[in-house]
């Protein structure tokens, strides 16, 4: 069995801000993860996955992900948030069939 | 350009009629899936096919039925049992080797009038 848990359904922050996405997950092998973006009618966008090796993971736009197996978790982080940062996103865990959070919505303030 | 096209964008439908979605990929992809996307609820998995003339239920398949005659095709029909079919439906493929992600199709929205 496999699953996600994301942490706060919106958050809210300033343009040159950190971003930080909570994302913990439970799986009982060990974890495939995705992070996605998804724009309003649009279908999803791989951000950043990890499946094994180095722990911090770098995507892009500026978004990296660490994976931290003693804290189930694998937080979404970019240094500065940009405004076309705005979107909806996903943290995921599976290797055929994934499983998908119910989504972070992000905003940026100008 | 390979990737995943869905079709169309946004459909209409009369209650008690079915309605097929439309999906290929040019991937050569082995596995495809349908996700149903409600705010605030995620994605949830409808069916999914790992091979030709194979697939299997997912966690929401009532109301829903596809086929995979084809590699690169795997339709959806919404069918008149399903008791709330207006949704954002996403499509996606996967390569069947460790550690490969998903790619998504754009989506088609689903109304129903």
């Amino acid at each position: 069995a496999q699953s996600v848990t994301q942490l706060g359904s919106h958050v809210s922050v300033s343009e040159g801000a950190l971003v930080l996405l909570r994302c913990n997950y439970s799986s009982s092998v060990p974890p495939y993860l995705f992070w996605y973006v998804q724009y309003p009618n649009q279908g999803l966008q791989l951000l950043l996955k990890y499946t094994t090796g180095a722990t911090l993971v770098k995507g892009i736009n500026g978004f990296e992900a660490e994976f931290k197996k003693s804290e189930t978790s694998f937080h979404l982080t970019k240094p500065s948030a940009h405004m076309s940062d705005a979107a909806e996103y996903f943290c995921a865990v599976g290797y055929y069939k994934l499983s998908f959070g119910a989504g972070t919505t992000v905003t940026v303030r100008a | 350009d390979g990737g995943i096209t869905q079709s169309p964008k946004y459909l209409f439908r009369k209650e008690g009629q079915n309605v097929t979605l439309s999906c290929e990929q040019n991937l050569n992809h082995d596995a495809m899936y349908w996700y149903r996307q409600d705010p605030g609820q995620g994605l949830r998995l409808i069916y999914y096919s790992q091979i030709v003339n194979d697939f299997q239920k997912g966690d929401i398949a009532e109301g829903y039925s596809v086929s995979r005659e084809k590699k690169e095709s795997f339709p959806l029909t919404v069918t008149s049992a399903q008791k709330n079919p207006t949704a954002f439906y996403l499509c996606a493929s996967i390569l069947a080797a460790e550690g490969t992600e998903a790619f998504f199709g754009q989506g088609t929205r689903l109304t129903v009038v």
